[in-house]
């Protein structure tokens, strides 16, 4: 049973606009969300979080919005750059405290100059 | 401070051998969580161990074991491979309190079982 789900496994952008990646979720337990960014041959890094107390988190060109109701969450990233194009992951503690992470299946996101 | 460390990076097994991986979290770190990475499930949990304890465990099979040591270095073995046991294996750690549920990823090692 997939937690969380990332419906679109790709993503093609171009340079200068704007990305917009969707995550949803079935667990209405979960009080807290991340984002990660996958490079090639890499591990994944840590972008962005957002708690559930919040709508709305900025941080630089990446901005995570939360919807509770509609268990909705996505990433904005503006302008998109090349250098952006990894593939990204939404996640969600598996229960609240410091717990391990329920990832969602990942999007390839590809910025093209 | 030096990042998290696996070793090996690339690992070629034959089915029903058995492998162990190794992970070194970042200095400090007690918390060491291992993730298994496959093109159609994405990441998914296997464990996790905290001061030598194992505190979570994903639904994985019983050939998946891991353990850590006193110096927070933690192992995972898969016994009796399988060719679907293919995939990359992430090793992450944390530390109580910093960045709430924030994870710090090593490179992984892809293992690959003909």
């Amino acid at each position: 049973d997939q937690q969380v789900k990332q419906n679109s496994p790709s993503l093609s952008v171009q340079e200068g606009r704007i990305s917009i990646l969707n995550c949803d979720y079935t667990n209405s337990m979960f009080d807290y969300f991340l984002w990660y960014k996958k490079y090639p041959a890499e591990g994944p890094t840590f972008l962005i979080s957002i708690s559930s107390i919040k709508d709305k988190n900025e941080d630089g060109r990446f901005t995570v919005f939360l919807n509770k109701s509609a268990k909705h969450l996505s990433l904005h990233i503006v302008p998109s750059q090349p250098g952006d194009s990894a593939v990204y992951f939404c996640a969600a503690p598996l229960r609240s405290g410091n717990t391990p992470l329920v990832f969602g299946k990942g999007t390839r996101l590809s910025v093209i100059a | 401070k030096a990042g998290v460390t696996q070793t090996p990076r690339y690992l070629i097994k034959t089915r029903g051998q058995q492998v162990t991986l190794s992970c070194s979290p970042i200095s400090g770190h007690r918390s060491v969580s291992w993730y298994q990475q496959t093109p159609g499930q994405g990441l998914q949990f296997l464990f996790e161990y905290f001061s030598e304890t194992q505190r979570n465990k994903g639904n994985f099979p019983g050939r998946f074991s891991g353990r850590q040591f006193s110096n927070s270095r933690s192992e995972m073995n898969v016994s009796t491979l399988e060719l679907g046991d293919s995939a990359l294996y992430l090793c992450a750690s944390s530390f109580p309190g910093q960045g709430p549920y924030e994870q710090y990823f090593g490179p992984g090692t892809r293992l690959t079982v003909t």
